[in-house]
């Protein structure tokens, strides 16, 4: 079946503008997280929905990110007023009800700022 | 969550077992061990988890030592595809996000 997809794989933007990032998890997958890698590091948690709600989004690192989930499938992350220290691979991941031990991964978005 | 510690990198020769291991000296009762893999320019794949007891899947093996202070994630027959930076993460099993470091880079050598 189909896994989980981000778009746009690729997005180049300039400082100070806005940008979006699209999240389709897997179907029926209830719960939905948000990370970012930077070059070198592991992934960061962001944001951690289950349903349409933000269970936890003790790792968005300012005002700046907001995501939302508005039906409980596909989210998208936001961020304002993009700085040079935003750019990163932003990576989503959704599991199942039943079992939150597995993660299922996206291939991420690179988000580069100039 | 506990605090782990790998190895930066390790080589493996092909063909050959690869055996990776953590350190989780902090790893409280409830905790679990999980590794995950980041294959170059993808997102981390799960490979097995366990509380205390060995287990085995299609894709590795998980020892844990009785103390559960360390364990060891073993791919028994390495090939060139398991080229990738494997995480040892410390959670518990109803927790949410993952708390990744910086994992353990393997090159499978041909």
């Amino acid at each position: 079946g189909a896994g989980v997809s981000q778009t746009p794989s690729n997005k180049v933007t300039e400082k100070g503008k806005y940008v979006e990032l699209r999240c389709d998890p897997i179907s029926g997958h209830t719960a939905l997280y948000w990370y970012r890698q930077s070059l070198g590091q592991g992934p960061e948690f962001l944001i951690y929905f289950q349903g349409t709600g933000a269970a936890d989004d003790s790792g968005l690192p300012n005002d700046r990110f907001f995501a939302v989930r508005p039906e409980g499938s596909v989210s998208t992350l936001k961020i304002q007023r993009t700085e040079r220290g935003d750019s990163a691979v932003y990576l989503c991941a959704s599991s199942p009800a039943y079992s939150y031990n597995e993660q299922f991964f996206g291939p991420g978005t690179r988000l580069t700022v100039l | 969550d506990a605090k782990t510690t790998q190895p930066t990198s390790m080589d493996c020769a092909e063909g050959r077992a690869a055996n990776l291991p953590c350190n989780h000296s902090t790893i409280s009762g409830n905790e679990y061990v999980y590794w995950y893999r980041q294959i170059h320019s993808q997102g981390p794949q799960y490979i097995i988890h366990g509380l205390k007891n060995n287990e085995t899947n299609e894709m590795a093996s998980l020892i844990i030592t009785e103390d559960r202070k360390s364990s060891t994630l073993i791919l028994p027959h390495a090939t060139l595809r398991d080229t990738a930076v494997y995480y040892c993460i410390v959670r518990v099993d109803t927790g949410n996000q993952f708390y990744f470091g910086t994992g353990t880079s393997l090159t499978v050598i041909p």
